[in-house]
């Protein structure tokens, strides 16, 4: 079945630098890869996603990129503010059952130094 | 004012005992999910429901039940046969996936279970 990596663990960046995390997937079928963004004691929110048919999507200071042949993609925060830190969580989309499942990474806390 | 709302959002059990988390939707969604959330773990899934009365086990379903009788509901029940129940859950739900969405998951706020 599909797993999915998410890597680093804990991510530590002064504000105003970038921060990337990386997933990885095993399920070559997968086709959809969305990011959610959990800050403490609240729930997690859609922040970007991408599709398998692309290699890349911005949205103001986030962008992710996917590369299919490799199986991987990535997170890319951009001029980080305190308001970023959070956990973050990767997932990929795959059939399992004849339904549609996402499976998720195991997340990545992120702190943003003053 | 649409969301997904759960309850209660702390809640404390003896061993033994069954214990009923809720879980409400008015955005005319299809889909529910609960979830299980432990520290340095991802989202692991317990059960899920596409339709009104049908539901499939996830990935972790041992020791919990769930029903949907209505749309709007989807309660799940950890029983006294989950072995290390203390964690945080979340509900979601998501509307039907076609072609022009992805079915984005919409997340309760969670209920955290603490079994003394």
């Amino acid at each position: 079945g599909e797993n999915v990596e998410q890597h680093p663990s804990t991510l530590s960046v002064q504000e105003g630098d970038s921060a990337v995390i990386k997933c990885t997937y095993s399920d070559s079928a997968s086709n959809y890869f969305p990011w959610y963004k959990q800050e403490l004691g609240k729930r997690p929110q859609l922040i970007i996603d991408i599709r398998s048919n692309v290699g890349e999507k911005k949205d103001q200071r986030i962008a992710v990129t996917l590369n299919k042949t490799a199986k991987h993609f990535s997170l890319h925060i951009t001029e980080t503010q305190p308001e970023d830190s959070a956990v973050y969580f990767c997932a990929a989309r795959t059939l399992m059952d004849s339904n549609y499942q996402l499976i998720w990474g195991a997340g990545t806390k992120l702190i943003i130094k003053p | 004012d649409g969301g997904i709302t759960q309850s209660p959002k702390y809640l404390f059990r003896k061993e033994g005992q069954n214990v009923t988390l809720s879980c409400e939707q008015n955005l005319n969604h299809d889909a529910m999910y609960w979830y299980r959330q432990d520290p340095g773990q991802g989202l692991r899934l317990i059960y899920y429901s596409q339709i009104v009365n049908d539901f499939q086990k996830g990935d972790i379903a041992e020791g919990y039940s769930v029903s949907r009788e209505k749309k709007e509901s989807f309660p799940l029940t950890v029983t006294s046969a989950q072995k290390n129940p203390t964690a945080f859950y979340l509900c979601a739900s998501s509307p039907r996936r076609t072609s022009l969405n992805t079915g984005e998951l919409f997340f309760g706020e969670g209920s955290r279970l603490t079994v003394l």
